[in-house]
């Protein structure tokens, strides 16, 4: 099964930008993976951010993008604000079943 | 909106079976317009994927778990189910059910131990 890699964490300073990225064992980082993006606060369910690479829901703060970068999936954070600061997970599929991420814990400081 | 909620027992004995059910609302668990996954997490491992269910019935499990993990639907009831047998303290983690592109449920704790 593929590992998925991400920061562990990141730090951004307020009003600041910041990507987190996503990589897979088994190669670049497609499409075909439907990356997702999802931030988790304390004591909160995760909440989908980001899905498909780069879709947003209604819900989720325009500041928040999502991309394809190097061969990685990629969560771009800009104007960095203090609710921002929580943990965020990154999901890939591989023929029909997911694999998480270790997760970024997002400091805003 | 699209809401779910797990259900189950909080307490399974080592080599029992595991068993959790997902109540929808606000969707129906048939419907192609959702996936729906079983996710657990625990402090060690993090977030792990369980199993995926598609429209039409089509079901992907985690590999490290497919000898043991069932997931099905009940349309008639709009709710989706989890077993997991032969459980060991491994498997102690709060439990989701989630349509991944739109919402998790709340989730819930279940510990195995005697």
């Amino acid at each position: 099964q593929a590992v998925v890699t991400q920061e562990p964490s990141l730090t951004v300073s307020p009003g600041g930008t910041i990507t987190l990225t996503c990589g897979s064992s088994s190669g670049a980082v497609t499409s075909g993976h439907w990356p997702y993006w999802f931030q988790e606060k304390p004591g909160q369910v995760p909440r989908t951010l980001i899905f498909d690479a780069t879709n947003k829901h209604s819900w989720t703060p325009a500041r928040f993008s999502g991309s394809l970068l190097g061969g990685k999936a990629a969560l771009t954070l800009s104007g960095a604000q203090p609710e921002d600061e929580a943990d965020y997970y990154c999901l890939l599929f591989y023929d029909g079943v997911g694999v998480f991420g270790g997760g970024t814990k997002l400091t805003v400081l | 909106q699209l809401q779910l909620q797990e259900s189950g027992p909080g307490l399974v004995k080592p080599s029992e079976t595991l068993s959790l059910t997902c109540s929808v609302s606000g969707g129906s668990v048939s419907s192609c317009a959702y996936f729906w996954g079983w996710i657990r997490q625990t402090p060690g491992k993090g977030l792990e994927w369980i199993a995926t269910m598609y429209c039409g019935g089509n079901i992907h499990y985690n590999p490290s778990l497919k000898s043991r993990v069932t997931i099905s639907a009940d349309t008639s009831k709009n709710q989706l189910s989890l077993k997991l047998n032969s459980v060991t303290a491994a498997d102690t983690a709060v439990y989701y059910c989630a349509a991944p592109r739109y919402q998790w449920g709340q989730g819930t704790l279940v510990t195995v131990s005697s």
